[in-house]
């Protein structure tokens, strides 16, 4: 019983343009969500997180966007740039602890 | 400074052997996480050690499966009489505390084949 799904498996996106990652889950008890950033054999780096008393949280390029009444959260990245090309995972905790995972969204920016 | 830190990177066993996965967690991190991906998924929690309590083992997938922590150091993973379906990649993470708002920073994994 998956949690957390990011349903695209992938997504190709031009140089400069919007990328959008989505992911959604369905435990009412998490309340702080990630998004993780993955390289080939690199670990996973931390990229960005919302606590669920927000509904945005923006750094720099990257903007999380939570949507608790549809269980869905959203990465945007603006301008998408050829180094963003990697993984992207989304996570989701109640307590800070354990992490639950998502699939993995693999994001390539074309130049 | 330095990262968290996985020995071997790569390990290649027969099915039925024990192997040992080591982690090396950041200096001063009192929580340390293990996670598992196998292919085509995401990581699965394991089981993760805060302080001197005692660890949260609720991701462990069966009795072959154990870990240890010396204080706030080093950490072993074992895996008794291996399987075919034990075959991932083995992650270790490590935050300076546990709670909302501690990243966990994860070492490159050791990729366990089975064979």
């Amino acid at each position: 019983d998956q949690q957390v799904k990011q349903n695209s498996p992938s997504l190709s996106v031009q140089e400069g343009r919007i990328s959008i990652l989505n992911c959604d889950y369905t435990n009412s008890m998490f309340d702080y969500f990630l998004w993780y950033k993955k390289y080939p054999a690199e670990g996973p780096t931390f990229l960005i997180s919302i606590s669920s008393i927000k509904d945005k949280n923006e750094d720099g390029r990257f903007t999380v966007f939570l949507n608790k009444s549809a269980k869905h959260l959203s990465l945007h990245i603006v301008p998408s740039q050829p180094g963003d090309s990697a993984v992207y995972f989304c996570a989701a905790t109640e307590y800070g602890n354990k992490l639950v995972f998502g699939a993995g969204t693999i994001l390539r920016v074309k130049s | 400074g330095a990262g968290v830190s996985q020995s071997p990177s790569n390990k290649v066993t027969e099915k039925g052997k024990d192997v040992e996965l080591r982690c090396d967690p950041i200096s001063g991190h009192t929580a340390l996480y293990w996670y598992r991906q196998r292919l085509g998924q995401g990581l699965e929690f394991l089981i993760y050690f805060q302080g001197n309590s005692a660890p949260d083992k609720s991701g462990l997938p069966s009795d072959r499966f154990s870990a240890e922590r010396t204080g706030e150091s080093v950490s072993t993973l074992t895996i008794q009489r291996t399987q075919q379906e034990d075959s991932a990649v083995y992650l270790c993470a490590s935050s300076l505390e546990v709670g909302v708002g501690y990243e966990q920073y994860f070492g490159p994994g050791t990729r366990l084949t089975v064979t």
